[in-house]
C-alpha cells in the first residue's frame, strides 16, 4: 500500500472548516483513500472514502487532486468534539488498513 | 443497531499467562480484523479471519493466535504473555464483497486495554 504523509498536528477554531491534508504520491490506481479518526480512549471511528470522485458524507468532504497524489479532508463547521487523531490510509481492498503516526487536529474554543 | 463489541473493556494479567479477547463483529458484517496499538502509536495489524480462516497476518509471532465462529464473532489469544503486550487490542468488522477482501470500511469497537504486570 501506498505511504501517506500528513502533518504531525494543526489547529483549528471552533466553528471554522477544518481541512486536513494528506500526501500519497505513490498510490496505485487500485488503491482507495480512507480517513479515520481516533478520539482517546475510543476506537477509530472511519469518516470517508473514495478513490477518484470527490466524496461528501453526513461527517465530511474529501476532496482528492486529480493526480491523485494528495487529498484534502474536510470537516464543514469544526467542533470541539471534533478534537481527535486523523489517519489517512490508502490501501487496496485485498490488504488491511496501516496507520501511521496522523494528525492531530486540535479544535480550539 | 448494534456496533462492533469487545469483552472485557479491562483486563489485567502477569507475565507468562495466557489471555482471550472477544469481539462480536457488526450486524452484517462477515470479516474480522485485530490490530493492536501500544500507547501513543497507530493501531498495527495482527490478522483478520474470513469464513472462519486466518486470512491475512501481520508482524506477530505465533504467541498471538485467533478464531472466527460461524457466527462470524471472533477471539484473539495470546500466550506466554510478555510485559510488551501490554495494549489496546481493537477489532474491526467489515463486509467482504469477494473472496479477497473488499473496499468496503472497516468498524472498530473501542477494544480491550491489556495491561502486563
Amino acid at each position: 500500500d501506498a505511504k501517506t504523509t500528513q502533518p504531525p498536528s494543526m489547529d483549528c477554531a471552533e466553528g471554522r472548516a477544518a481541512n486536513l491534508p494528506c500526501n500519497h504520491s505513490t498510490i496505485s490506481g487500485n488503491e482507495y483513500v480512507y480517513w479515520y479518526r481516533q478520539i482517546h480512549s475510543q476506537g477509530p471511528q472511519y469518516i470517508i472514502h473514495g478513490l477518484k470522485n470527490n466524496e461528501t458524507n453526513e461527517m465530511a468532504s474529501l476532496i482528492i487532486t486529480e493526480d491523485r497524489k494528495s487529498s484534502t479532508l474536510i470537516l464543514p463547521h469544526a467542533t470541539l468534539r471534533d478534537t481527535a487523531v486523523y489517519y489517512c490510509i490508502a490501501k487496496t481492498g485485498a490488504n488491511n488498513l496501516f496507520f501511521g503516526t496522523g494528525t492531530r487536529l486540535t479544535v480550539i474554543p | 443497531d448494534a456496533g462492533v463489541t469487545q469483552s472485557p473493556t479491562h483486563l489485567i494479567k502477569t507475565r507468562g499467562q495466557q489471555v482471550t479477547l472477544r469481539c462480536s463483529p457488526k450486524s452484517g458484517h462477515d470479516t474480522v480484523s485485530w490490530y493492536q496499538q501500544a500507547l501513543g502509536q497507530g493501531p498495527q495489524f495482527i490478522f483478520q479471519y474470513y469464513e472462519e480462516e486466518e486470512r491475512q497476518r501481520g508482524n506477530f509471532p505465533d504467541r498471538f493466535s485467533g478464531h472466527q465462529f460461524p457466527n462470524y464473532s471472533s477471539e484473539l489469544n495470546v500466550n506466554a504473555l510478555l510485559l510488551g503486550d501490554s495494549a489496546l487490542y481493537l477489532c474491526a468488522s467489515s463486509l467482504a464483497t469477494g473472496a479477497w477482501g473488499s473496499n468496503q470500511p472497516q468498524h472498530f469497537g473501542d477494544g480491550t486495554r491489556l495491561s502486563i504486570l
